[in-house]
């Protein structure tokens, strides 16, 4: 079972403008990660945000996570044409598991 | 730099061969995973060890098996592969038992079943 579903699945803008991604998951976590896949690639870690944590920012990237709503958001700012990639919550419980969502294809049109 | 290392980037395998994807990482991590990725599914968690010898199984752990003799190697093994599991397999790791860190992943492998 996908323990994160990402919203909208994909997604198109203008170089320059702000991208955000939505995730949403169903069970308690010990913290939330985004990583980003460029296209046939391995994925890299992005951002960790822990469960006590209500907003983490690192760069030109902002997440804020929910608890009582169970989601989060990845905001990046002022994209650029090489933020074209996949991106994937993951979620982390007790069990060690993690967890993907099905992702979010942005595309980033010069 | 960390690493994760997947022995292929790409395999073909006939129906009903035996299939081992192997996959090491050299950070001394104690978990690791097997995850296939397949078109608008995201990435699917298969298998995943938490400790040498210590296996549990992930959401579809159907027609497969692992192995973890080392802790820096983890091996998922396909008993007799079939068409539909043609897919991308991402290997990932990730440390420290108690405080939970990102996860590395290798560069994938894709593997196609005739």
């Amino acid at each position: 079972s996908q323990q994160g579903e990402e919203d909208p699945q994909a997604l198109s803008i203008q170089e320059g403008e702000n991208a955000t991604m939505n995730c949403s998951y169903k069970t308690s976590i010990n913290n939330l990660q985004w990583y980003r896949q460029n296209s046939g690639r391995g994925l890299v870690h992005l951002i960790l945000i822990r469960s006590n944590e209500r907003e983490k920012h690192s760069g030109r990237l902002r997440v804020t996570l929910d608890t009582s709503k169970k989601s989060s958001s990845l905001l990046i700012t002022a994209s650029r044409a090489a933020d074209t990639a996949s991106y994937f919550c993951a979620t982390d419980s007790s069990a060690s598991k993690i967890i993907f969502g099905s992702g979010t294809r942005l595309s980033i049109r010069p | 730099d960390v690493k994760v290392t997947q022995s292929s980037r790409y395999l073909v395998k006939r129906t009903g061969e035996k299939v081992f994807l192997e996959c090491v990482q050299d950070m001394d991590h104690e978990n690791m995973f097997w995850y296939r990725q397949d078109p608008g599914l995201g990435l699917r968690l298969i298998y995943f060890s938490y400790d040498v010898k210590m296996k549990e199984k992930g959401d579809i752990p159907e027609g497969y098996s692992v192995s973890r003799e080392k802790k820096e190697r983890f091996s998922l093994i396909l008993e007799s592969a079939s068409t539909n599991q043609t897919s991308m397999y991402l290997c990932a790791s990730s440390g420290m038992k108690g405080l939970r860190t990102e996860a590395f992943f290798g560069q994938g492998t894709r593997l196609t079943v005739v």
